[in-house]
């Protein structure tokens, strides 16, 4: 157990529906990322937050944003689904956020299928 | 251009040897961090290992280390005396301060250790 958690496990929607991935970072951890991890694009880095900011984004879609709140617990919306977004989305944590910050923890990821 | 490089989709080794999974990176970021981590079929992601650009010695924890050669841009995986929980797909990644800090994934190696 990574100490990092994510909600729902997995998800079924619609397309054109709008979802939201909950992700609760490792106590202490200041930086949480989220990426997809899809069979043709592989794992795909999205973006990334250092408490509260917003510090890189990655290959994220406009349909897709994200925020991380006062709490340290971060929300990934993605909205207008299409069927091509269905994947396995992780979301990680880490202490700090600079290139040697170290480990990222991984949740145990949500799996999206958009039908 | 490919940031991180695995050119070894698949992978056999028999219990007990050791295995060396290859990972080349490209960067012109004197400050980044390369990570290992390991994906079995159940999906989670587990970190295995991290070396700094700066770090004079190769890292290693417990049965993995990494061979880090700089000149040559490269970040090999070792896994000694292979076990068959061993079995799984295995990342190489790299954070670099260009771009702010993203985590780059490599296509990832399938390493099947056999009886």
């Amino acid at each position: 157990d990574s100490g990092v958690t994510q909600t729902p496990k997995h998800l079924i929607t619609a397309t054109g529906q709008r979802v939201t991935l909950r992700c609760s970072p490792r106590s202490g951890d200041l930086s949480v990322y989220w990426y997809q991890q899809s069979l043709d694009q592989g794992l795909q880095f999205l973006i990334h937050y250092y408490n509260g900011e917003e510090r890189a984004k990655g290959n994220i879609l406009e349909r897709f944003s994200a925020q991380q709140f006062p709490d340290l617990h971060s929300e990934l919306n993605l909205s207008s689904l299409e069927l091509g977004d269905s994947a396995l989305y992780f979301c990680a944590s880490s202490l700090s956020h600079g290139a040697g910050a170290g480990e990222q923890y991984f949740g145990p990821g949500t799996r999206l299928t958009v039908t | 251009a490919q940031k991180i490089t695995q050119t070894q989709p698949g992978m056999f080794v028999q219990e007990k040897e050791a295995v060396t999974l290859d990972c080349t990176y490209d960067t012109s970021d004197p400050s980044y961090g390369l990570f290992w981590y390991k994906q079995p079929s159940s999906g989670e992601m587990i970190f295995l290992i991290y070396q700094g650009s700066y770090d004079q010695q190769n890292a290693t924890e417990g049965r993995y280390s990494l061979n880090f050669q700089k000149a040559r841009k490269s970040a090999n995986l070792v896994i000694s005396a292979s076990q068959l929980g061993d079995s799984a797909m295995y990342f190489c990644a790299m954070r670099e301060v260009t771009g702010g800090f993203k985590t780059i994934f490599g296509a990832g190696t399938r390493l099947f250790v056999k009886a």
